[in-house]
């Protein structure tokens, strides 16, 4: 079954750490990646995405992600994270109709 | 422009009632879709639709019914609830299916408490 696994469930950092969150899928075909933020009450917002073109993608707010086909990896970075980086992150990949969403990563900055 | 509207944002139910769950947006997308959101489950996409009058099953689509009768609405429909209902559900929208405008714009939530 299609799958996208976000290794870790919970990371703490203080700010002006560097931050890197894995994301792993098991499509094989065609795939359009994302992350998305969700800040404490709100809704999901995009942070970047992946259509075509160059691996490395930059979004919104300092964050990156490259995307490694070899290793079916879309890992999202920032160099220095802020304490309003304080969210849960999803990864998701969508393949034709499939769009499938991992578990999450919750983010928490300390000041 | 709203972007996409839900409502209600909360709702308790008791078990075997049914009720709907409204979505709508403005922003002439042709792709909808409801997510649940569960703990330690990410979103789970219950069902979809590409278009007005065309809908497909998700990855949880039981207990849930749709239809698409416009372009701006996509209700979900509790046919009668179940404790394992519970949960926060969000509609999402996109340009399109395929393609450069796939990234889906997100409504606020509603969160559906079954006892």
């Amino acid at each position: 079954a299609q799958s996208v696994s976000q290794h870790n469930h919970h990371v703490i950092l203080s700010e002006a750490a560097s931050l890197e969150l894995g994301c792993n899928y098991s499509y094989g075909g065609t795939v359009n990646l994302f992350w998305y933020v969700q800040y404490p009450g709100q809704h999901l917002q995009l942070l970047l995405k992946y259509f075509s073109g160059d691996p490395l993608v930059k979004g919104i707010k300092g964050f990156e992600a490259e995307f490694i086909k070899s290793k079916f990896s879309f890992n999202l970075r920032k160099p220095s994270v802020q304490w309003s980086d304080t969210a849960e992150y999803f990864c998701a990949v969508k393949s034709n109709n499939d769009m499938r969403f991992g578990a999450g990563t919750r983010l928490t900055v300390k000041p | 422009n709203a972007g996409v509207t839900q409502t209600p944002k909360f709702q308790v139910l008791k078990t075997g009632q049914s009720m709907t769950l409204q979505c709508a947006q403005d922003m002439n997308h042709e792709y909808m879709s409801w997510y649940r959101q569960d703990p330690g489950m990410g979103l789970r996409l219950i069902h979809y639709s590409v278009g007005a009058g065309i809908t497909d099953q998700g990855e949880v689509p039981n207990g849930y019914n749709v239809s698409r009768s416009t372009t701006e609405d996509f209700p979900l429909r509790l046919l009668s609830a179940a404790p394992s209902q519970t949960s926060v559900y969000f509609c999402a929208s996109s340009k399109e299916l395929a393609g450069i405008y796939n990234e889906q714009f997100f409504g606020p939530g509603t969160r559906l408490t079954v006892l």
